[in-house]
């Protein structure tokens, strides 16, 4: 059974960083570009993040610069490192696996989330 | 980039055909074979309906289709039931070779 489950969320003030963690099972991590969508509280999906098998990265106008995508496929594992965090980042923040392709368009599993505020 | 247009809502009856629009331009939907549907019932994680335009995972029943035509997508359902109610998100690869999504419909069964 694929599964992704996400950890590290918290409690954050703005200008701080953050580091988020996903687990992977039930697949071979290595075959599938993964990535992080998040949802603020009461809003839509937004796309953050993606890493592909061979470590390629991707990412939305308003984390470049300030987040961090990154892969251990001998862990199967998948990280994201959140720096210069602002109010605007509070959300919950999916892992998501991609649909195989050359271009990662969709996902198929996603984990439950992990919650991210960003507060002073 | 902007997000995709979509409704703020939809109804229909039990049994109905509804379809939801999703509208983006010439840099995202427009240019690409590569449009995504997603339910999300409350509290839940999104769960992927339609892919690559038209394309049904494995365990999405066939009540659902995708389309696309221009700049707009579709997604249409077909014998509409109570379980079908839920938030639905489109998304679209675009030529920044980032991806958006729109802004959801919600979905009423009445």
């Amino acid at each position: 059974e694929v599964q992704v489950v996400e950890s590290g969320g918290n409690v954050v003030r703005p200008g701080g960083s953050l580091r988020l963690s996903c687990t992977a099972s039930g697949f071979t991590f290595d075959d599938y570009a993964m990535s992080w969508v998040r949802q603020a509280p009461g809003k839509g999906l937004e796309w953050v993040s993606t890493i592909y098998w061979g470590g390629g990265t991707n990412y939305a106008d308003s984390v470049k610069g300030r987040f961090i995508i990154s892969r251990d496929n001998d862990k199967s594992s998948l990280s994201l490192q959140m720096n210069s965090l602002r109010a605007e980042d509070t959300a919950l923040y999916y892992c998501v696996r991609g649909v195989r392709g050359i271009i990662i368009a969709s996902f198929d599993f996603w984990g439950l989330g992990t919650m991210v505020s960003v507060s002073s | 980039q902007s997000a995709l247009t979509q409704p703020p809502s939809v109804s229909g009856s039990p049994g109905q055909s509804v379809t939801l629009s999703c509208t983006g331009t010439n840099s995202d939907i427009g240019s690409y074979h590569r449009v995504a549907w997603y339910q999300q019932s409350p509290g839940t994680a999104p769960k992927l309906m339609i892919y690559d335009v038209s394309d049904r995972p494995s365990g999405v029943p066939d009540r659902f289709s995708g389309s696309k035509s221009g700049n707009t997508a579709s997604l249409t359902i077909s014998g509409l039931q109570a379980e079908d109610e839920a938030d639905y998100y489109c998304s679209s690869y675009t030529s920044n070779r980032t991806l958006i999504f729109g802004g959801g419909t919600k979905l009423t069964v009445l």
